[in-house]
């Protein structure tokens, strides 16, 4: 069965600033990999996802996120967040042989400020 | 407008008594699953449905059941809610794995 770690519970970051959130998997199967983004009071938007080709996926907002098998890792990034990334964003695997049953890491709360 | 709507938003409940949240989408999705968020351990999958009629556990299925007899609704249903169910539920559907999901705005359970 897959899991997800998420490094970082809490990232704090100047307006500006890039930041990097990390993400790493386990899984002994091929999987597919997102990046959601809950807003306070929301539900959660997919950012990004990972099925298959290209290992650098680039979402909305300005947000990428890399894949690397070695690694089993799926860090997501931006060069210059703003205010108004304030969010907790969660990374999730689900395996391309059983995708209905999907593992969300524990979230990183990203904090900016000016 | 494609949505998943949830109902209620907010339920203070007692030990004991039965109680459904309902789940119900417009947009002719497929899958369907529920989730739990509790602070430091992110979304746990509770159980999902590829469709009708196609029901199966995730994580943490324990205390909770559902049903789906429509493609566009699938409740959650606590039989005997217990204070360890207090949590914040997430509704969301797609149309296949490589999908991104649709969110509910979520229920806020809290069971006394």
């Amino acid at each position: 069965a897959q899991s997800v770690t998420q490094l970082d519970s809490q990232v704090p970051v100047f307006e500006e600033a890039p930041v990097e959130l990390r993400c790493n998997y386990s899984s002994s199967v091929s999987v597919y990999l997102f990046w959601y983004v809950q807003y306070p009071n929301q539900g959660l938007q997919l950012l990004l996802k990972y099925l298959s080709g290209s290992t650098l996926v680039k979402g909305i907002n300005g947000f990428e996120a890399e894949f690397n098998k070695s690694q089993t890792s799926f860090h997501l990034r931006k060069p210059s967040v703003h205010i108004s990334d304030t969010a907790e964003y969660f990374c999730a695997v689900s395996e391309s042989d059983s995708w209905g049953k999907l593992q969300f890491g524990a979230g990183t709360q990203v904090v900016v400020t000016p | 407008e494609a949505q998943v709507t949830q109902n209620p938003r907010y339920l203070i409940t007692v030990t004991g008594k039965k109680l459904t949240v309902t789940c119900s989408q417009n947009m002719n999705h497929e899958y369907m699953s529920w989730y739990r968020q509790d602070p430091g351990l992110g979304l746990r999958q509770i159980y999902y449905s590829m469709n009708v009629e196609a029901t199966d556990k995730g994580d943490v299925p324990e205390g909770y059941k559902v049903s789906r007899k429509e493609k566009r609704n699938f409740p959650l249903i606590l039989e005997s809610p217990s204070p360890n169910q207090t949590s914040l539920y997430f509704c969301a559907s797609s149309s296949t794995g490589s999908s991104p999901l649709h969110f509910g705005n979520g229920t806020r359970l809290t069971v006394t």
